[in-house]
């Protein structure tokens, strides 16, 4: 089976921007999450999407927004980017959800200027 | 919020060293994961601990879940330079929300 993709692999914005980041699960997962990755902060938990509908959400600001598709691809999106949202976003999926082993994809560098 | 942090955050050994991370929760958890990060990597999955008290060894490493479901511990026993990378617990919460650890990394020297 093919791993979780993500694209694109590395993108620069400048402040003010807004960004589209793209996940494929694994074939037969239903469970996409998406996680931000940063020296700072550590990993911390964005969202997760289950059969289309955004099952848990984490603390962040509105600005950070999500959807799945029905084939469950899902797609996260940033608008008015900040320089504190430069980081690692990686997204991960599961057949039933984040209770379960969960598989991380390469993830997308944002730099934000 | 909701807090786990691991210690040490960061510890270097010599190959055939023993090697231990600890992994404590401010709220009880509903289960641990264990994910490995090697350096530019994605995290990957090593195993999930769900009763209170369990024990579970995959060759050289031993995870163990504590008797209140609020601390967890990843002993490598033998290190090798393939054990490199940063170690993350990670566990849910009341509300079924995954939390990571602060992480530890582990450098092995030859």
């Amino acid at each position: 089976k093919a791993g979780v993709t993500q694209t694109p692999r590395y993108l620069i914005k400048t402040r003010g921007q807004q960004v589209t980041l793209s996940c494929s699960p694994i074939s037969g997962h239903r469970s996409v999450s998406w996680y931000q990755q940063t020296p700072g902060q550590g990993l911390q938990f964005l969202f997760e999407y289950f059969s289309e509908t955004q099952r848990n959400k984490g603390n962040f600001p509105g600005r950070f927004s999500g959807r799945q598709f029905s084939n469950s691809r899902s797609e996260m999106n940033v608008s008015t980017l900040e320089l504190g949202d430069s980081a690692l976003y990686l997204c991960a999926s599961s057949p039933t959800g984040t209770a379960y082993e969960q598989y991380f994809g390469p993830g997308t560098r944002l730099t934000v200027t | 919020g909701q807090q786990v942090m691991q210690i040490p955050q960061y510890q270097h050994v010599q190959e055939g060293e023993d090697f231990t991370t600890y992994c404590n929760s401010s709220t009880t958890l509903s289960n641990i994961q264990w994910y490995k990060q090697r350096p530019g990597g994605h995290p990957v999955f090593l195993i999930q601990l769900v009763k209170s008290g369990e024990v579970k060894k995959q060759k050289r490493l031993t995870f163990q879940f504590g008797e209140a479901k609020k601390n967890s511990s990843l002993h490598i026993t033998a290190t090798q330079t393939t054990d490199v990378g940063t170690y993350f617990c990670a566990g849910h919460t009341g509300f079924q929300k995954l939390v990571f650890g602060t992480g530890t990394r582990l450098l092995v020297s030859p």
